[in-house]
């Protein structure tokens, strides 16, 4: 059974300070990593993707990836209230389907 | 990223009824996906849509439960079948990135929930 875990929260940062989610997966040979962002009441966003590993920047945001640890996370900087919400992890095998973490709860504290 | 609507956007149900939710994308697509989330939960993926092939049920998820239809490229219909409480979930379809066929948009989800 292919998994992946993050822990639930909910993770409570201040304002300003950087966030960092974490994400392990069971299959080895997973090619594709995913971060998706959901807002409450919404579908989930697609803000991060990484193929290797190393870490990936787009703006606030960095992907880490470290396949022999099966292990990824997202850093947010300079955190803000808007960033409040679930973050999915997902994992695609190579030719299989997504594979969805539970996701983490993310408060940005004002 | 492609443009994907889905109706209704949510629905209150009673037991023992069917709903057919539909999802409309702006350009043609060759594999479309059903999730489902329920309560406090992660996505799940129900089957894999194809145009000219029955669809592609995951395990725990059979056809006379959630029958899919694809008549064409940029359409899809999920069923949910006969529905129970547990059944109250958010339903999402989803289409790969055009060139990479690795990254997956969502579409708004379809709110239902069973009395």
């Amino acid at each position: 059974q292919k998994e992946v875990e993050q822990n639930s929260g909910p993770l409570s940062v201040p304002e300003g300070a950087i966030a960092s989610l974490n994400c392990t997966y069971s299959d080895r040979g997973s090619q594709s990593f995913f971060w998706y962002r959901q807002y409450s009441g919404k579908s989930p966003e697609l803000i991060m993707s990484i193929y290797s590993n190393g870490d990936k920047e787009d703006g606030r945001f960095t992907a880490q990836l470290n396949k022999a640890s099966q292990y990824v996370s997202l850093l947010i900087r300079d955190s803000q209230p808007s960033d409040s919400a679930t973050y999915l992890c997902a994992v695609k095998p190579d030719g299989q389907n997504f594979v969805f973490g539970p996701g983490t709860r993310l408060s940005v504290l004002p | 990223s492609a443009v994907i609507s889905q109706k209704p956007s949510r629905d209150i149900c009673q037991r023992g009824t069917s709903l057919t939710i539909q999802c409309q994308v702006d350009s043609q697509v060759t594999m479309m996906f059903w999730y489902r989330q329920q309560p406090g939960q992660s996505l799940t993926l129900i089957a894999t849509a194809n145009q000219g092939s029955e669809a592609t049920y995951e395990s725990g998820f059979v056809i006379d439960k959630f029958p899919i239809s694809r008549p064409n490229l940029t359409f899809s219909t999920l069923t949910v079948s006969n529905m129970s409480p547990e059944d109250s979930s958010i339903y999402l379809c989803s289409v790969p990135d055009f060139g990479s066929y690795n990254e997956q948009f969502f579409g708004p989800g379809t709110r239902l929930t069973v009395l």
